[in-house]
């Protein structure tokens, strides 16, 4: 069982369509992220989370959108998305001033239509 | 930049032993990862070892690392059906803030 809790498992969603993805980690971690993975390829770094502060953006589109609420908690909102976004959505979680590694969910499989 | 490489395809009997490579570039590289992924799931971190290590044991597992060359390997013992999967090696200076992952090794184990 992952520690890290990413809903929903699978979402499809059209071109207009506005949707949000969820995570939720209770190991007391203070650093989240998104990372985007499509099929056969290494996860790729989206946001980073600090401390409840944007800290990394990799130049991501702005029809991502992430959110975080509180420590526990991390969102990603989407909107006016393309096919080519389809992709597995990783959520995962450190605590930064220790040098921990990711934590990883299951992810969330996006396709858009 | 920074670099991970390691090759795409292993096939190994079941009951063997499965030794996947991974070289990095990036010589401040503190930590040192092997992530398992199976279909349709998420990254499961299996071990990890740090720069100033050379060998880390965990069951069935073993990770040698040659700092010298920035060579990383990970040795599954008695390899079973349920370790086929992509595995994943990555590196940070940090811990968890710009970790840099390979490819990615698809292990095949035929029974």
């Amino acid at each position: 069982d992952t520690e890290v809790t990413q809903t929903p498992k699978h979402l499809v969603m059209g071109m207009t369509n506005k949707k949000s993805l969820k995570c939720e980690q209770h190991m007391g971690h203070r650093a989240m992220y998104w990372y985007k993975q499509k099929a056969k390829k290494p996860p790729e770094l989206m946001f980073v989370y600090s401390y409840e502060k944007l800290s990394i953006n990799e130049s991501v589109p702005s029809r991502f959108s992430p959110e975080c609420p509180n420590s526990s908690l991390l969102n990603l909102h989407l909107h006016a998305l393309q096919p080519e976004d389809s992709a597995l959505y990783l959520c995962a979680s450190s605590q930064p001033d220790r040098g921990t590694p990711l934590h990883f969910g299951n992810g969330t499989r996006l396709t858009v239509t | 930049g920074e670099d991970v490489e390691q090759s795409l395809f292993l096939s190994v009997r079941e009951g063997d032993s499965s030794v996947i490579n991974c070289t990095y570039t990036d010589s401040s590289s503190t930590y040192l990862y092997w992530y398992k992924q199976e279909p349709g799931a998420g990254l499961q971190l299996l071990t990890y070892i740090f720069s100033n290590m050379d060998m880390k044991q965990d069951q069935r597992l073993t990770v040698l690392l040659n700092k010298k060359d920035k060579h990383l390997s990970l040795r599954i013992a008695d390899t079973q059906t349920g370790d086929s999967a992509i595995y994943f090696c990555a590196e940070s200076d940090t811990g968890g803030f710009k970790t840099i992952f390979g490819a990615g090794t698809r292990l095949f184990v035929k029974a």
